[in-house]
């Protein structure tokens, strides 16, 4: 299975800040990298596939970066209805694998 | 824009199988691949396997001697069965729809969730 690492594991930050999320396969994976943004109590909602193509509707604040094994989850100006947990997932090969979340918490 | 909602019971009890249905609004269900995910309380979250509608699957291996996904199309509904649950498979279940990158199933779409909690 390809292993997916985020990194931090939860992060503080001001709203207006921008902040950066990263996640490294386990082995090479392309391009195919996709990330999702949950808030509690609801289910995920994809922002960006191929690592760096925004899902229609998602605001260009989200931007994403990276191919192989290291990726990059960038969103700028903070506002509070980004504050939620954000998970990267691959998939190159079965089985779908996600990394372990990087919970984004006001400061 | 396809919408996705799960159903099925709440509670079943250690050892017995656990069944959900997943109804596809908004798309036909010929045009994408469905997936299952699910979250245990305060976790992460898991992929269980994924169904094209020509009823071609692929399941996680930590969980393929208990699941079987299958799909009907005259319904616009694609359905999970676990059997043997225990506790440790007390989650919110997912469904989820997408295209497909050379046969690997993408998670564009995602239904609200439905919380199983296996218990006697």
């Amino acid at each position: 299975d390809i292993q997916m690492t985020q990194s931090p594991s939860s992060l503080s930050a001001s709203v207006g800040d921008r902040v950066t999320i990263t996640c490294r396969a386990s082995q090479g994976i392309s391009n195919y990298l996709a990330w999702f943004q949950q808030k509690p109590g609801k289910a995920p909602k994809s922002l960006i596939y191929a690592a760096s193509s925004l899902q229609s509707g998602v605001p260009s604040k989200f931007s994403g970066s990276g191919s192989g094994t290291d990726f990059t989850l960038t969103i700028s100006s903070l506002q509070p209805e980004d504050f939620a947990t954000y998970y990267c997932q691959q998939y190159n090969t079965y089985p779908l694998t996600f990394g372990q979340g990087t919970r984004l918490e006001i400061k | 824009q396809v919408q996705l909602q799960e159903s099925g019971p709440g509670l079943v009890k250690p050892s017995e199988t656990l069944s959900l249905t997943c109804t596809v609004s908004g798309g036909s269900i010929s045009s994408y691949y469905w997936s299952w995910i699910r979250q245990p309380p305060g976790e992460g979250l898991e992929w269980i396997g994924s169904i094209y509608y020509s009823g071609s699957t692929n399941y996680n291996p930590s969980l393929k001697s208990r699941v079987t996904i299958s799909v009907d199309t005259s319904k616009n509904q694609f359905s999970l069965k676990l059997s043997s649950v225990t506790a440790a498979d007390t989650a919110v279940y997912y469904c989820a729809g997408g295209f497909t990158i050379f046969g690997v199933a993408t998670l564009d779409y995602w239904g609200q969730g439905t919380l199983v909690t296996v218990s006697s």
